[in-house]
């Protein structure tokens, strides 16, 4: 079973930044928060990841509360071309890790 | 960033038929190379992790004589599903890690057995 809790659906309006958020309250002390989008009939993208603090790329910026019992992605400026499914995933570290898919975030982004 | 393919991109085969799906990483060495599947308007769900040189592993209810992994090498693992019915057609996606935390995924091949 997935270990994190998504709303199933979010509108975001080109432009307006896309603040998505995750549960993960059972999240273990060694597991990270991971991000991923895929975009309609692609594989999945990686996003970002952090452990505790608060990280930002390119990309996205990723806000883990201080219980690490929740986390925000945020897309400062959504385009069209981020219409996709988000998925918030908690995972240890390495390159034998894991990643258990959940339902996920289908955001919408429109004009 | 790091890029992971796979071949072919889609592919429709009749039932009772084998279809062999590649994963190749394509500028990196992937010791362990991962195999998911997706119907449509789910989420993708692990079948297999797949090890150069050795056995791979398979998720609970997961068939590993239909689902067959090779791992042959560093930068190809291969996924074949064996004497297909109508019921495996479905979107499958390979994914292996490049850097420590991230995981690449492969464009996915989507399979339709008539």
């Amino acid at each position: 079973d997935a270990k994190t809790t998504q709303p199933p659906s979010m509108d975001c309006a080109e432009g307006r930044a896309a603040n998505l958020p995750c549960n993960h309250s059972t999240i273990s002390g060694n597991e990270y928060v991971y991000w991923y989008r895929q975009i309609h009939s692609q594989g999945p993208q990686y996003i970002i990841h952090g452990l505790k603090n608060n990280e930002t790329n390119e990309m996205a910026s990723l806000i883990i509360t201080e219980d690490r019992k929740s986390s925000t992605l945020i897309l400062p400026h959504a385009t069209l071309r981020d219409t996709a499914v988000y998925y918030c995933i908690v995972s240890p570290t390495g390159t034998a890790s894991k990643l258990t898919f959940g339902t996920g975030t289908r955001l919408q982004v429109t004009l | 960033g790091a890029v992971v393919s796979q071949h072919p991109s889609r592919v429709i085969c009749k039932s009772g038929t084998s279809v062999k799906i590649e994963c190749r990483s394509l500028d990196f060495q992937a010791t362990t190379m991962f195999w998911y599947r997706q119907f449509p308007k789910q989420s993708l769900m692990l079948m297999a992790t797949s090890n150069e040189g050795s056995k791979a592993t398979y998720e609970q209810g997961v068939e590993k004589d239909k689902f067959l992994i090779n791992h042959a090498s560093l930068t190809l693992s291969t996924l074949t599903v064996t004497s297909a019915h109508p019921e495996d057609s479905s979107f499958y996606i390979c994914s292996t890690y490049a850097a420590y935390n991230e995981q690449f995924f492969g464009p996915g091949t989507r399979l339709t057995v008539l």
